[in-house]
Parts: structure tokens; sequence; C-alpha cells
């Protein structure tokens, strides 16, 4: 079964406001990533956040991460058209990475 | 430098036909991925190969076979195809270590008749 479970399954907010997608896993990682797949295409690396860390930025992105609950969000701040897309989380435990079912956010104009 | 590059990019088959997906990756990367994507659903590994000359399954590796060739390249194999077969499938590879991200091909879209 897939590691990591995201909530919600989808996501539709104005254009310049702020989207949260969460995350939930089952077992011990080493870190946690988050992607981004735009329609027909394949996934672009986003954030990648280790497993001893609470927090992480990248531009326009703010992950989280709790390893007691584990669960991780992505916020995306100020968004724009150009982040409609699906976004999943994938659970990093040693050799192997395991996606979730992923978020699917529309940016509405 | 392409990056990962998976051929064909889309295929059309009989149920029962067999084919081989190719993937090559020009990174050095010594760990390389193979998943499906359903509709719907996020990626599944099916196989991955930690390093040259070792494999091993993933979630859902039942109906397939993979080889990998050498360092670059890691191919995934339908003996018999089966329409629930029919997806996307991504290579995928990385540098070895829990610290690294994974690069993605652009896919091969897979229809089982």
């Amino acid at each position: 079964s897939q590691q990591g479970e995201e909530d919600p399954q989808a996501l539709s907010i104005q254009e310049g406001e702020n989207a949260t997608m969460n995350c939930s896993y089952k077992t011990s990682i080493n870190n946690l990533q988050w992607y981004r797949q735009n329609s027909g295409r394949g996934l672009v690396h986003l954030i990648l956040i280790r497993s001893n860390e609470r927090e992480k930025h990248s531009g326009r992105l703010r992950v989280t991460l709790d390893t007691s609950k584990k669960s991780s969000s992505l916020l995306i701040t100020a968004s724009r058209a150009a982040d409609t897309a699906s976004y999943f989380c994938a659970t990093d435990g040693y050799d192997k990475i395991i996606f979730g079912k992923g978020t699917r956010l529309h940016i509405l104009p | 430098n392409a990056g990962v590059t998976q051929t064909p990019k889309f295929q059309v088959l009989k149920t029962g036909q067999s084919m081989t997906l190719q993937c090559a990756q020009d990174m050095n990367h010594n760990s390389m991925y193979w998943y499906r994507q359903d509709p719907g659903m996020g990626l599944r590994l099916i196989y991955y190969s930690a390093s040259e000359g070792t494999t091993d399954k993933g979630e859902v590796p039942n109906g397939y076979n993979v080889s990998r060739l050498n360092k670059r390249e890691f191919s995934l194999r339908l003996e018999s195809a089966a329409p629930s077969q029919t997806s996307v499938y991504f290579c995928a590879s990385r540098e070895a270590g829990d610290r690294e991200t994974q690069y993605f091909g652009p896919g091969t879209r897979l229809l089982v008749l």
C-alpha cells in the first residue's frame, strides 16, 4: 500500500490566496519530498525536508514536518495560475521513494 | 545533458503481446526506478535498482521484469500484456543516498487492448 496520503484530494482557490496541502504517512522515514506534476507531464521535485528538520522554505513554498504525528504540510503562498497542478508527497526510506495519491490544485482566475 | 529519457512515448499493445520500455539517464546516477501512474492515483513503484547489478521489487511488481543493463540503462519488460497494465509509466533516477531527489523521465503511455 502507498505510504503517503495527501489531503485534500482536490483544492480550488482564487489566485493570490494561499494553498495548504497535508500528507500523512505510516512508517519511519529518512526524508519527505514534495513533487509537482502538470497534466500529462513527468514529476518535478519541489522541496525535500529531512527527518531532523521541522520547517523548510523555498521561494513561495513552505514545508513542515512533524515526525511524531507522521505528517507534513506544503504551503504555497500568493498562488498563481501556473501553480495549477497535482502535488505529491513522497516518503523516502533508504533505497526507495513511495508516493501518495496527490492533491489536485486548481487556481481560479 | 538530456536527463532521463524514455522510449517509446506511446504504445498500443494487444493482450498477450510483449514489449520492453527503455529508460536511460546521463547523470551518472546509481539508483533507477520504474513507476506506473493510473488515473486518480499517485505513482506506484514497480521495480527499482539501487545500484548497477541489483534490482528489487517495489509495490506492484507482478507481470513485469526489469534489467539493469548498465549504469545508464534500466529497462522494464511486459512479457504478456494485460488490460490492467494500461497506464503511464515513469522512469526515474537519483544519486545514491537517502537525501537525494529523483529526476523523472517524460513518461510512456501504454494502452493494452
